[in-house]
C-alpha cells in the first residue's frame, strides 16, 4: 500500500546548528500533512502541520515545506537544542472514499541527536 | 486543560489472557483513534470512532481486537488471547473533529508473555 517513507533515518547535529529533517509521500491525494516529535516514553506530540494548498508554513522555531511536484516534505528546526533531541515523524491524512475524516499514515521516523 | 490520558501505562500480561486498554480523550474532542507502535516502528492505524457514526475499524489486524467507545467519550481496546506480536506501545488520538489535529496520550505499553 502507499505509505509515507522518510530519507533519513537518524540525524546528528550541534546544538545552535539548523536540522532538516525529509521525508517523501506516494498518496497524491493526501492533503495534510503534520509533523510529531515523540521523545522516549511519551506519545507524539503535534508539532507543526500543512495543507496541501501551502508551500511552506513557519511555527516557533521550526518551518515545514511542501513540494507536491516532487511528493516531499521538510522539517526545518532552527537554532536546535538538546531539547530537540527526539525522533521525528511525518504523517499524511488521506481521506479515504471521499469521506470527510482523515486517517493518519505514518512514516518510520527520524531519530534527532542534538549535541551541546 | 488536561490532554489525552491512557490507562494503565504499563500493562504485562501472559499469552492467552484478555486485556483492556482504556482511553480518556480531551473533552469535547468528537474524534478518537487508536494506533499501534511497534518497537522503532511508526504508528499504525487501528480503528477510528467520530460521534455517533458506525467506527472504522479497517485497521485492527484481527477479529481478536475490538474497540468500543461508550458515550461519545471514553473508549476500550479489547485484544483477546493475547499473542507475543501483540506486544506494542498502543496509543490514542483525539481531535475535535475528524480532520483536524490529532493530540496523541502517553500510550499503554503492552507486554505478552
Amino acid at each position: 500500500g502507499e505509505s509515507v517513507g522518510l530519507h533519513l533515518p537518524t540525524l546528528s547535529v550541534q546544538e545552535g546548528d539548523n536540522s532538516i529533517i525529509n521525508c517523501a509521500y506516494s498518496n497524491s491525494a493526501s492533503d495534510y500533512f503534520i509533523w510529531y516529535k515523540q521523545e522516549s516514553g511519551k506519545g507524539p506530540q503535534f508539532i507543526i502541520d500543512i495543507r496541501s494548498n501551502m508551500d511552506k508554513r513557519q511555527g516557533q522555531r521550526v518551518t515545514v515545506l511542501l513540494n507536491k511536484t516532487v511528493k516531499h516534505l521538510s522539517l526545518q528546526i532552527a537554532a536546535t537544542q538538546p531539547g530537540d533531541s527526539a525522533v521525528y515523524f511525518c504523517a499524511e491524512n488521506i481521506h479515504p472514499g471521499g469521506t470527510s475524516y482523515g486517517k493518519l499514515t505514518f512514516g518510520q521516523g527520524t531519530i534527532l541527536t542534538v549535541h551541546p | 486543560g488536561a490532554g489525552v490520558s491512557q490507562s494503565p501505562s504499563n500493562k504485562v500480561t501472559e499469552k492467552g489472557k484478555d486485556v483492556e486498554l482504556r482511553c480518556d480523550p480531551i473533552s469535547g474532542h468528537t474524534a478518537l483513534y487508536w494506533y499501534r507502535q511497534s518497537l522503532g516502528q511508526g504508528l499504525e492505524f487501528l480503528i477510528y470512532f467520530q460521534g455517533n457514526s458506525a467506527p472504522d475499524k479497517s485497521g485492527l489486524p484481527s477479529d481478536r481486537f475490538s474497540a468500543e467507545r461508550t458515550g461519545g467519550s471514553v473508549s476500550t481496546l479489547t485484544i483477546q488471547r493475547t499473542q507475543q506480536e501483540d506486544s506494542a506501545v498502543y496509543l490514542c488520538a483525539s481531535s475535535s473533529r475528524g480532520w483536524e489535529t490529532q493530540y496523541f496520550g502517553p500510550g499503554t505499553r503492552l507486554l505478552v508473555l
